[in-house]
């Protein structure tokens, strides 16, 4: 079966750095993907990781590693807009309409 | 570019009732297709998925329906709606060319509150 473990919330401050941590236990891995998601909204694509290492775009950088079945994002510089839920999401096929697989989310609220 | 397209965004229905929600990719062929639902305090659960026309492939037996009648549509359909099918549906399509590298790019969403 499939387990994407993520914590449920986070807070942090404005300027700050916020690392959110996703542990997965699929029966297949060909990639990791993470998702932004603001209330009431639909998610939208942040980054996606497939080999091990860090993966970094602007603010947000993310890690993985597939021996510890790992991986986290980081944001930078954390803004107000950043308030939202982070959603990790495992790849367990080798074709693009295998099943993604999410966790529930890490709602982060960041404060001033 | 490419834009997907869902409706409606809101809608309350009564148990019992039916269900019909679509959704509309532009500026691609041959998408690959889903259907996901987030239910309150829950991750997004894969409902369906379609790699062509009228092919459609189930991960969870339920009294929910999908079909695809044309390239770019993609339509999740109930006959009696249960209470338990309150959520927010996603529609979402990822480019085959891609493979296991294609992210998925969703629909705004619809809201749906059974009663």
């Amino acid at each position: 079966g499939q387990n994407i473990d993520q914590p449920t919330e986070m807070t942090a401050t404005e300027g700050a750095i916020v690392q959110i941590n996703c542990t997965y236990q699929t029966s297949g891995f060909n990639g990791l993907f993470w998702y932004q998601q603001h209330a009431g909204e639909a998610p939208t694509f942040l980054s996606y990781n497939v080999l091990d290492g860090l993966e970094e775009k602007g603010r947000f950088s993310s890690f993985l590693s597939r021996s510890k079945g790992y991986s986290y994002l980081l944001l930078k510089e954390l803004q107000m807009k950043d308030s939202a839920s982070y959603l990790c999401a495992v790849r367990d096929g080798e074709w693009g309409y295998s099943t993604l697989t999410f966790g529930k989310g890490t709602m982060l609220l960041v404060s001033p | 570019s490419q834009t997907i397209h869902q409706w409606p965004a809101t809608l309350v229905q009564p148990v019992g009732s039916p269900l019909s929600l679509e959704c509309t990719v532009e500026g691609t062929s041959n998408p690959n297709l889903y259907w996901y639902r987030q239910a309150a305090g829950r991750g997004l659960q894969l409902l369906f998925y379609s790699v062509g026309i009228g092919q459609i492939s189930s991960e969870v037996p339920q009294n929910l329906s999908a079909s695809r009648p044309q390239d770019r549509q993609f339509i999740l359909s109930s006959k009696k709606l249960l209470l338990s099918d309150s959520g927010f549906y996603l529609c979402a399509w990822s480019a085959p060319d891609r493979g296991a590298m294609g992210e998925l790019f969703f629909g705004e969403g619809s809201r749906l509150t059974v009663l």
